[in-house]
């Protein structure tokens, strides 16, 4: 079993949809949790992060964490064609105490918001 | 400049090459990273190099070889790569590696695109 799986999509939704991307992780040591978009020739940028179990939200991204069924998602409200990207969840845990940490990264959700 | 700013953005080398890849960040962190990404197979972390230590080498071959000489800048030298090697080369910095504010959020450049032939 892959450490972190995330369906690649590709996603194609209506504009004004509500978007759900999800990951599910086998290793129950996960502290962090991310979620990164990458446009088409850009570097991954920073969408969300959580620690803890349960939902965070930033405008219309929402991010939630289950860690008991080891499942996190992305939703994205009223989604626009500029949200067209691929979407990377991440998830992370540091070594107590020696100042290092594994970082795992989903292979990523092309999602297509069609106007 | 601002962000993170990589160079050359498109590279295409021979198997006996030897070039450089360069990454500069412009935001006065502590942290840098490199990372391959390839079609299909998820973002992996190659080194980490924090205050210009290296504090991660996962298991990367000999053939790519970090340097960091200060905080603000970043080289991965590449010599007798392989043509599984072609990939896109990702640079990021970050204030801290631990921690939910600074290891976490990470900032890329645009990244090279390696073809090895």
């Amino acid at each position: 079993q892959k450490e972190v799986e995330q369906d690649p999509g590709p996603l194609s939704v209506p504009e004004g949809a509500i978007v759900s991307l999800n990951c599910t992780y086998s290793n129950s040591a996960f502290q962090y949790f991310m979620w990164y978009r990458q446009y088409s020739r850009k570097g991954p940028e920073l969408l969300m992060y959580t620690y803890s179990s349960g939902n965070k939200e930033d405008g219309r991204f929402t991010a939630q964490v289950d860690k008991s069924s080891k499942y996190i998602s992305l939703f994205i409200r009223d989604s626009q064609p500029s949200d067209s990207a691929t979407y990377l969840c991440a998830m992370k845990l540091e070594y107590s105490g020696a100042g290092s940490y594994q970082l795992t990264f989903g292979k990523g959700t092309k999602l297509s918001v069609i106007p | 400049e601002t962000g993170v700013t990589q160079t050359p953005r498109h590279l295409v080398m021979g198997m006996t090459n030897k070039k450089s890849l360069k990454c500069e960040q412009h935001l006065g962190h502590n942290a840098m990273y490199w990372y391959k990404q390839s079609a299909k197979k998820p973002l992996e972390l190659m080194f980490v190099y924090n205050f210009k230590e290296q504090t991660e080498n996962n298991s990367v071959p000999s053939r790519f070889s970090p340097e960091c000489p200060n905080s603000s800048h970043l080289f991965l030298h590449l010599h007798t790569l392989q043509p599984e090697d072609s990939a896109l080369y990702l640079c990021a910095s970050s204030q801290g590696i631990g921690g939910s504010s600074g290891g976490s959020e990470q900032y890329f450049g645009p990244g090279t695109r390696l073809t090895v032939t």
